[in-house]
């Protein structure tokens, strides 16, 4: 078991542009999140998926902001019109379903929005 | 919504000596899970220990202990015999079942352990 994995590690982008974010999560974990870290801050929840349902969004995702997770496998969340304010770490967590509330976060995708 | 906090934003201990890192949380609901992660320095989330409301003992994971206060609302973490690789970020977190299972971070309490 490889554990969660993220990709890329890091971004730096133009304002206006848009990013992509890829997450693999642990095999056969059925539950997908996604968080923000901004800096000195704990992570925010953003959304979540069970299997290829999304089935809650924060009030933190914008309508620039969209994440899929087509198969239920690997979930990619899209940043469209990037602003300087979306600078921070997006973490990927994943959990089993015999075990929901344990979360196994991957090492983050750091964007820096120019 | 809920709310955890941390009032330490900052602390040391010197290696093999013992420290009690601070967290309360406001909820109403009864059922619920509060967990400690640990951030190492560029590195990934990692759970250090995990207490389920309902239960009144408090967890304890080889170095890690809590002392879970429900009443007072209140998750404290132990460290005992403090090691150089526990210098982290330290964050609290509470999580409701029926929320979808997503965590509540506190804002962290960044430790140092030092020689």
């Amino acid at each position: 078991d490889t554990g969660v994995s993220q990709d890329p590690r890091h971004k730096i982008t133009k304002r206006g542009q848009n990013v992509t974010f890829r997450c693999d999560p642990i095999s056969e974990h059925n539950r997908l999140y996604w968080y923000r870290q901004t800096l000195g801050q704990g992570p925010e929840f953003l959304t979540y998926f069970q299997n290829e349902a999304q089935l809650e969004k924060s009030r933190l995702l914008s309508d620039r902001f969209s994440a899929e997770r087509p198969k239920g496998s690997f979930s990619t969340l899209e940043i469209q019109r990037t602003e300087q304010g979306d600078s921070a770490m997006y973490l990927c967590a994943s959990s089993p379903p015999t075990a929901q509330e344990t979360q196994y976060f991957g090492p983050g995708t750091r964007l820096l929005v120019l | 919504a809920q709310t955890v906090t941390q009032s330490q934003p900052e602390m040391s201990v010197q290696e093999a000596e013992t420290v009690t890192l601070s967290c309360t949380y406001d909820t109403s609901e009864n059922n619920y899970y509060l967990f400690w992660y640990k951030q190492p320095p560029s590195r990934q989330m990692i759970l250090v220990i995990r207490q389920e409301a309902y239960k009144q003992q408090n967890a304890t994971e080889n170095r890690f202990s809590v002392n879970f206060q429900k009443a007072a609302k209140s998750f404290s973490l132990k460290i005992s015999d403090s090691q150089l690789g526990d210098t982290a970020m330290y964050f609290c977190a509470f999580m409701k079942p029926n929320s979808g299972y997503a965590l509540n971070f506190g804002k962290g309490t960044s430790l140092l352990v030092t020689p």
